[in-house]
């Protein structure tokens, strides 16, 4: 059964400090990888979206890696702002003609002033 | 503006009674999905569908089924609601082309409780 894994479950950090959120996947075949945002009361925003090929991607202060022989990925945030809380998730697609997205349970962010 | 629109945005149902979400996208997307999430769990797959007049079961699709009559709507209808349906649900649209392209836009949810 395809799996996705995020941690930390939940993590409060100050403004201004940096932080990495991990994901562990045994998705297969592997397609592509994406990280969202979601903000309270709000549905999921795309991130980042890597493929197997891509070790690093950036968006703004977002930057996601993605090792595919360990089946990992992390996110970095950097310079945290408190629009930055929100819930982080990863979201595998697999590589099967349906190209369907497993889900992690995401990691609840807070940043604090 | 262009997008994923869910209605309605908060339901209470009693338990036995009916309804159907309504979810429309106006960027000419092929697929759509409902999932459901709920307290520390990722969104599960409810149903889907790749075009218009086609569906398909996702990972949880009972007590659920759904209808796409036109392109750019995907409903989905609660027969007889249980409190076990209580959950946020949310629709999203994607294109249909295989591979990297294809990021899935979502709804801003419906919020369902079923007392």
């Amino acid at each position: 059964k395809n799996q996705v894994e995020q941690s930390p479950q939940s993590l409060i950090i100050l403004e201004g400090k940096n932080c990495t959120l991990q994901c562990n996947y045994t998705v297969s075949p592997f397609s592509n990888l994406r990280w969202y945002k979601q903000d309270t009361g709000r549905g999921p925003v795309s991130l980042t979206i890597m493929t197997f090929s891509e070790n690093t991607k950036s968006n703004g202060r977002y930057t996601a890696t993605l090792d595919a022989d360990t089946k990992q990925s992390s996110l970095h945030i950097t310079a945290s702002q408190l629009s930055d809380s929100a819930s982080y998730i990863c979201v595998v697609s697999d590589g099967n003609a349906g190209n369907m997205l497993t889900f992690g349970g995401g990691t609840r962010l807070m940043v604090k002033p | 503006n262009a997008g994923v629109t869910q209605t309605p945005k908060f339901r209470v149902l009693k338990t036995g009674q009916s309804m159907t979400l309504l979810c429309a996208q106006d960027m000419n997307h092929e697929y759509m999905y409902w999932y459901r999430q709920d307290p520390g769990m990722g969104l599960r797959l409810i149903h889907y569908s790749v075009g218009e007049g086609t569906t398909a079961k996702g990972e949880v699709p009972d007590g659920y089924n759904v209808s796409r009559l036109k392109k750019q709507n995907f409903l989905l209808g609660l027969e007889s609601a249980a409190p076990s349906q209580t959950s946020v649900y949310f629709c999203a649209s994607s294109y249909s082309n295989p591979g990297q392209d294809r990021v899935a836009t979502f709804g801003s949810g419906t919020r369902l409780t079923v007392v």
